[in-house]
């Protein structure tokens, strides 16, 4: 089994809003990731969970703010974003960042921002 | 930073037909290349990967090459079905930091 799932499916949230996204696996992975991906364009790494602990920040403002609390889920938490931040935000794990690097994908959340 | 380039943008073909897509890479630690096909509304769902100590392998109806020396990869698919209409991704990675090529749209014309 190689699933990675996310919720919700569709969010579409006001630039005062907070809210969270969420991913979780049971495939036993170290390692879990948020891309953000616009129309039509690749998927862009944000972070990088390994063993819990956040190992890469590309950079990304700090109105989203990731969450690691097991070795299972991840969480994306979102606040005071802008309607640029619109985009399909996927989720994605692997065995471990070295090595076995494999990652597998979620089916990513909708996010509109109006 | 890597760099990945992915061309073509886009690539039709009939039914029966090869299609290979071809990305090069700018960071010679970069030890893993992975392919995703990425459907409308879904996530990416990879296909094939290839290490940095391998050169060539194969799945079915679909290869990929590696050219560590040159810097670049290529996917080959055999057959094509229009089932495989999608987007292709092609990535290079260097311990869990994965960089994406533009994508190639493919069209399989039945």
């Amino acid at each position: 089994d190689t699933e990675v799932t996310q919720t919700p499916k569709h969010l579409v949230m006001g630039m005062t809003n907070k809210k969270s996204l969420k991913c979780e696996q049971h495939m036993g992975h170290r390692a879990m990731y948020w891309y953000k991906q616009k129309a039509k364009k690749p998927p862009e790494l944000m972070f990088v969970y390994s063993y819990e602990k956040l190992s890469i920040n590309e950079s990304v403002p700090s109105r989203f703010s990731p969450e690691c609390p097991n070795s299972s889920l991840l969480n994306l938490h979102l606040h005071a974003l802008q309607p640029e931040d619109s985009a399909l935000y996927l989720c994605a794990s692997s065995q471990e960042t070295s090595g076995r690097t494999t990652q597998y994908f979620g089916p990513g959340t909708r996010l509109t921002v109006l | 930073g890597e760099n990945v380039e992915q061309h073509p943008s886009t690539l039709s073909v009939q039914e029966g037909d090869s299609a290979v897509i071809k990305c090069t890479y700018s960071d010679s630690a970069s030890n893993y290349f992975p392919w995703y096909k990425q459907e409308l509304g879904k996530g990416p769902q990879l296909i094939i990967d290839i290490r940095s100590n391998v050169g060539e392998k194969k799945d079915q109806r679909i290869a990929v090459t590696l050219n560590k020396t040159a810097k670049h990869f290529s996917l080959h698919i055999t057959e094509t079905q229009p089932e495989d209409s999608a987007v292709y991704f092609c990535a290079a990675s260097i311990l869990g930091d994965m960089r994406f090529g533009a994508g190639t749209r493919l069209t399989v014309k039945p």
